[in-house]
């Protein structure tokens, strides 16, 4: 149990596209759910975190406009980073709370902005 | 500003050996404490867990120790196994309001090698 999909696996754009991710839970409703970020060889940065039902709260630094979030159902959150460039490139990863401190990650999004 | 260190960027352990991961913290609110496995291209994988009330917490072959005078945890796998083989971070959140979910803040990872 407590399974969380997220797809794309790997996505390559062309600059200036946008690019939706979906991070899903397959077995558990999540009323919040995270988005972080993983350059190579670095750490997973918290971007923003989702609540179903209402505006995503987004960490210091992370432009809430480039990066939309979208809640809109408990298992199904979503990120599209809007005209992407080359510095968008990384690791995406997306994280569902079951509640307390359990949380179940995705498998992540390569992105690759070209 | 990195709440959550791990200084040790990589970790070399012979299999059947004890491998020690060492983690430290700055922000004193935090109060819970978690180890994740990740392999590259995968998202991370919980491993075992510790509460700020607590200085050890036990599960098979992992055991995290916590030294909160200090804000320093730490993640003992032994026996060490080839399959060990993975990036580890600690995670430490802090308590939030009722009802809401907290965030974690997670450190910069070690990477462990398990030789054979």
């Amino acid at each position: 149990g407590a399974v969380v999909s997220q797809h794309p696996s790997w996505v390559i754009c062309k600059s200036g596209t946008s690019v939706k991710i979906e991070c899903r839970s397959l077995d558990f409703q999540a009323t919040t759910m995270f988005w972080y970020r993983q350059f190579p060889k670095q750490s997973l940065m918290l971007m923003a975190t989702s609540n179903e039902g209402s505006k995503a709260t987004y960490e210091q630094g992370v432009e809430k406009d480039k990066f939309l979030i979208n809640h809109a159902s408990l298992t199904l959150s979503t990120l599209t980073v809007t005209s992407a460039h080359p510095e968008d490139s990384s690791f995406y990863i997306c994280s569902a709370n079951r509640g307390g401190y359990g949380y179940t990650f995705g498998s992540g999004t390569r992105l690759t902005v070209v | 500003d990195q709440q959550v260190k791990q200084n040790s960027p990589s970790l070399s352990v012979q299999e059947g050996r004890i491998s020690i991961l060492n983690c430290d913290y700055t922000n004193s609110m935090f109060d819970y404490f978690l180890w994740y496995k990740k392999y590259p291209a995968e998202g991370p994988t919980f491993l075992i867990s510790i509460s700020s009330i607590k200085d050890k917490n036990e599960d098979g072959r992992f055991t995290v120790f916590l030294n909160k005078s200090a804000k320093h945890l730490s993640l003992h796998i032994v026996p060490s196994q080839p399959g060990d083989s993975a990036v580890y971070f600690c995670a430490a959140s802090a308590r939030s309001g009722a009802g809401t979910a907290s965030k974690l803040t997670f450190g910069t990872g070690t990477r462990l090698q398990v030789t054979l």
